[in-house]
């Protein structure tokens, strides 16, 4: 059984550009959360969804993050445009409902803007 | 003040010997707790969760003391491969039932 698919793997990407992260969940779980990972400020939860629907987007830290979910199995994270503070890990994690539950996480996107 | 406090480490131990991980919260409306590990570049994965009662899964045992909001995670005879960061998480039901996480404490076994 695959696990929660995330793509790119590795993004390299300049300052101003447009960066997109994708994340397909695991099958029938119901909820999806993205997270981001640094030194200085560990995992950070950034928006969550329950069903598609996003529940509470207040970790997203500013206009430029954007997230959606248009169907059950794919999310996208939107940067736009980046700066090289968003350079961090960012996972893509799902479960089967929302609560406590456990949180599959996806390898993670390592993304760096220079 | 962080809602969920770890201490850093690294903690180096020799392989065979006791180790233990201690956490504290700040929210004491929190719900759930859990350990989850992280290897080197790689995403969290459950370890367990903590129960009230305190429970064991071999090697490991978690507790949980909800009057000085604390939580500890013991591992006894540590092999090689437990090498890793041990994040202490916690559920907040109060904010959608979200779950925060601690920074982590690395633990690394020596031979």
């Amino acid at each position: 059984d695959a696990g929660v698919i995330q793509s790119p793997r590795h993004e390299v990407t300049e300052m101003g550009q447009e960066v997109t992260l994708r994340c397909k969940p695991i099958s029938g779980h119901n909820s999806l959360f993205w997270y981001r990972q640094t030194m200085m400020r560990g995992l950070e939860l950034l928006i969550y969804f329950n069903n598609n629907v996003p529940i509470d987007d207040s970790g997203m830290p500013e206009d430029r993050f954007s997230a959606k979910m248009p169907n059950a199995s794919f999310s996208t994270l939107k940067i736009q445009p980046s700066e090289p503070r968003d350079s961090a890990v960012y996972f893509c994690a799902s479960s089967i409902a929302w609560g406590g539950n456990e949180q599959f996480f996806g390898p993670g996107t390592r993304l760096t803007v220079l | 003040r962080k809602e969920v406090e770890q201490d850093p480490g690294p903690f180096n131990v020799p392989e065979g010997a006791t180790v233990a991980f201690n956490c504290t919260y700040s929210n004491s409306a929190s719900q759930s707790f859990f350990w989850y590990r992280q290897d080197c570049r790689k995403e969290p994965k459950l370890l367990m969760s903590v129960y009230s009662s305190g429970n064991e899964d071999g090697r490991f045992t978690a507790q949980l003391n909800r009057a000085s909001q604390y939580i500890s995670l013991l591992i006894r005879d540590s092999k090689l491969s437990d090498s890793a960061t041990y994040l202490c998480v916690v559920m907040e039901v109060e904010y959608g039932n979200k779950l925060v996480f601690g920074a982590g404490t690395i633990l690394r076994v020596k031979s």
